[in-house]
């Protein structure tokens, strides 16, 4: 199977500050991308999505940067609670055949009081 | 958002034993789920591509004869993993696409296969 890097990296924040967490993505001609969230022992939650034609989408919270030059994408998340506590993942569309979603290596998010 | 179900959630089998994991999309009609594999502190890992009433496409490395996918209604998906061993020991996750719309995918909840 494809997957990007084998390392978990940790970002440690106290609640109440933003978080950043990065991606870097691999193929130039994704159109979609999408961040996950993963608790632990459970499937990934759908956090927020951007099209290829978007460098900016905005939610309740979160916010997703899209820069193709560098093929980079980050997600903000103002305010973090422990509730966000987690871990993190970005993926790409690879267009083409049946649409596979790629994953990033993932990013763990631990959020102290 | 979409409700993916799986079934078992956890389940522990034997070396040499083949087990069943289930995949059902219950509020939509999905003609495309997925299958992934996860080992701890790893990312998900794409296995294979289920498409209702096709054979499904297996990702470079993954053994088609092991990993036994049927898609065999619009809500249902299996992944049978047969003559299981230790090293098979994992998460699988499955998720459902819609057949319109976006690229998301919904995904289910994981199952935890030990194998001893």
């Amino acid at each position: 199977g494809e997957s990007v890097g084998l390392h978990l990296p940790t970002l440690s924040v106290q609640e109440g500050d933003n978080s950043i967490i990065n991606c870097a993505y691999s193929n130039s001609a994704s159109d979609y991308f999408i961040w996950y969230k993963q608790e632990s022992g459970k499937g990934p939650q759908f956090i927020i999505d951007i099209r290829s034609n978007m460098d900016k989408r905005q939610g309740q919270r979160v916010t997703v940067l899209l820069n193709k030059t560098v093929k980079h994408l980050s997600l903000q998340i103002a305010a973090t609670q422990p509730g966000d506590s987690a871990v993190y993942f970005c993926a790409e569309n690879r267009s083409g055949g049946y649409n596979k979603l790629i994953f990033g290596a993932g990013t763990r998010l631990a959020v102290h009081p | 958002g979409a409700v993916v179900s799986q079934h078992p959630s956890w389940v522990i089998c034997k070396s040499g034993t083949s087990v069943k994991i289930e995949c059902r999309s219950l509020d939509f009609q999905a003609t495309t789920m997925f299958w992934y594999r996860q080992f701890p502190k790893q990312s998900l890992m794409l296995m294979a591509t289920s498409n209702e009433g096709s054979k499904a496409t297996y990702e470079q490395g993954v053994e088609k004869d092991k990993f036994l996918i049927n898609h065999a209604s619009l809500t249902l998906s299996t992944l049978t993993v047969t003559s299981a061993h230790p090293e098979d020991s994992s998460f699988y996750i499955c998720s459902a696409r819609r057949p319109t719309g976006n690229y998301e995918q919904y995904f289910g909840p994981g199952t935890r296969l030990t194998v001893t």
